[in-house]
């Protein structure tokens, strides 16, 4: 069974709406998650790695204002899109890394494809 | 940096023909390998793992093996079936990278009947 629950799975809302999308480990605590952005056809797109109770850390290009993200407990990771527009359109995957088995692999969710109109 | 080079297709085969996907590393430490898979409109599932050169890992009748001399790390099934249609990504984690994921550009498969 899946072992990180990514919530919700499809978004559909109006430009300039913020949009919070949920990160959670079922089963084991993850001090470390990841975000992803997939566009269409191409491969994942580290965004940010969340911190559990620390800012998080930011890949080169990803604006920290624009996605926000929060990581408040060892099980639960969110990633909220501030004002959404068209051009955020896309499908974002976050995973999770077992904090007490650092070396497996990551575990990730079923993705959330969101759509600003 | 660490990155991950991988053939990108589209592959189209028939049922039961052989498959391979390519894939090439480069690492600064020694990483752990990766292949995931992504069903249309799903997130990624780990297919099979090797932690360390020699390593063959296998699952679902998918084998690759770990070669440190050749910095590589191959996908091959005997027999593919069209449940297989999906697209596969190479990855690896390393240590000194804080077991960051370096994905390859991922490679679409489809299997006709």
């Amino acid at each position: 069974g899946a072992v990180v629950s990514q919530h919700p799975s499809r978004v559909i809302c109006k430009s300039g709406t913020s949009v919070k999308i949920e990160c959670r480990s079922l089963d084991f605590q993850a001090t470390t998650m990841f975000w992803y952005r997939q566009f269409p056809k191409q491969s994942l797109m580290l965004m940010a790695t969340s911190n559990e109770g620390s800012k998080a850390t930011y890949e080169q290009g990803v604006e920290k204002d624009k996605f926000l993200i929060n990581h408040a407990s060892l099980t639960l990771s969110t990633l909220t899109v501030t004002s959404a527009h068209p051009e955020d359109s896309s499908f974002y995957i976050c995973s999770a890394r077992d904090s007490v088995n650092s070396n497996q692999p990551q575990h990730f969710g079923d993705g959330t494809r969101l759509s600003i109109l | 940096g660490d990155s991950v080079t991988q053939m990108e297709g589209p592959v189209t085969l028939s049922e039961e023909a052989f498959l391979t996907i390519n894939c090439t590393y480069t690492a600064t430490g020694y990483p752990s390998l990766f292949w995931y898979v992504q069903y249309p409109g799903e997130g990624l599932q780990l297919l099979l793992k090797a932690t360390k050169a020699d390593d063959k890992g296998s699952n679902k009748g998918f084998e690759a093996t770990y070669r440190k001399e050749t910095t590589s790390f191959h996908l091959e099934k005997g027999s593919v079936q069209v449940s297989d249609s999906a697209v596969y990504f190479c990855a690896l984690s390393d240590r000194s990278n804080d077991y960051k994921l370096s994905f390859g550009a991922g490679t679409t498969v489809t299997v006709r009947a």
